[in-house]
């Protein structure tokens, strides 16, 4: 079964950091772009971050860059999102998601809460 | 960066009934055009990409048209399990942007 495990998530302090990760498993996990999106609390979707095949290309949303990093493992199957300088506003549900255009499927994502 | 904009916000159907959904962006997307189905604390789910091929496993029911600033979602005969909040996205380039959904409620 293709499948994508979020974790990671957690409280944090404003100004503060959190690494996420993501372990895919039942597909070629290196054949495939991947992406990052978020859904803060009773809102709509917002797609974060993308990345290649090879780590060599990646993309941010303007809000998260110079932030935000991500990147994969190919070897271990896992993508993750290295979260600093984390404001109120960064608070959501992350989902890690096959696909760099289309989101194929995702998981049952990882919550992010950014609070004093 | 291009808005998507979905309208309505809220549509009441009866189950058995036609649901119709628009997507408009803010300038040409082409082709480039997702609709996704989103149920409370699951991940949205892909229906349709390319503004009108299914995705694998989605029922004949849901289908897609439209290309370059308007889209439409059509579900011919809501079943039950098709009241949910649905998103458009398009992919024409970055950042990938999404509409602010529609929920399709029981009316």
């Amino acid at each position: 079964e293709e499948q994508v495990v979020e974790s990671g998530g957690g409280l944090v302090q404003p100004g503060g950091s959190l690494r996420l990760s993501c372990a895919a498993s039942g597909f070629t996990f290196s054949n495939y772009w991947m992406s990052w999106v978020r859904q803060a609390p009773g809102k709509g979707l917002e797609y974060v971050a993308n990345i290649n095949q090879d780590g060599s290309e990646r993309y941010y949303v303007d809000s998260v860059k110079g932030r935000f990093t991500i990147s994969r493992d190919n070897a271990k199957n896992s993508l993750y999102l290295q979260l600093n300088s984390l404001r109120a506003e960064d608070t959501a549900l992350y989902y890690c998601a096959r696909g760099g255009k289309i989101i194929d499927f995702g998981g049952q994502g990882t919550l992010v809460i950014v609070s004093s | 960066e291009i808005v998507m904009t979905q309208s309505p916000a809220t549509l009441s159907v009866s189950p058995g009934e036609r649901a119709t959904l628009s997507c408009r962006a803010s300038q040409s997307v082409s082709s480039n055009l997702a609709w996704y189905q989103q149920k409370p604390g699951q991940a949205p789910r892909l229906l349709i990409y390319d503004a009108s091929t299914r995705a694998t496993g989605i029922p004949a029911r849901f289908s897609g048209s439209g290309s370059g600033t308007e889209f439409t979602l059509s579900i011919s005969s809501l079943q039950s399990e098709d009241f949910a909040v649905y998103y458009c996205q398009h992919y024409n380039n970055w950042p990938r942007t999404f509409g602010q959904g529609t929920k399709v409620e029981i009316k």
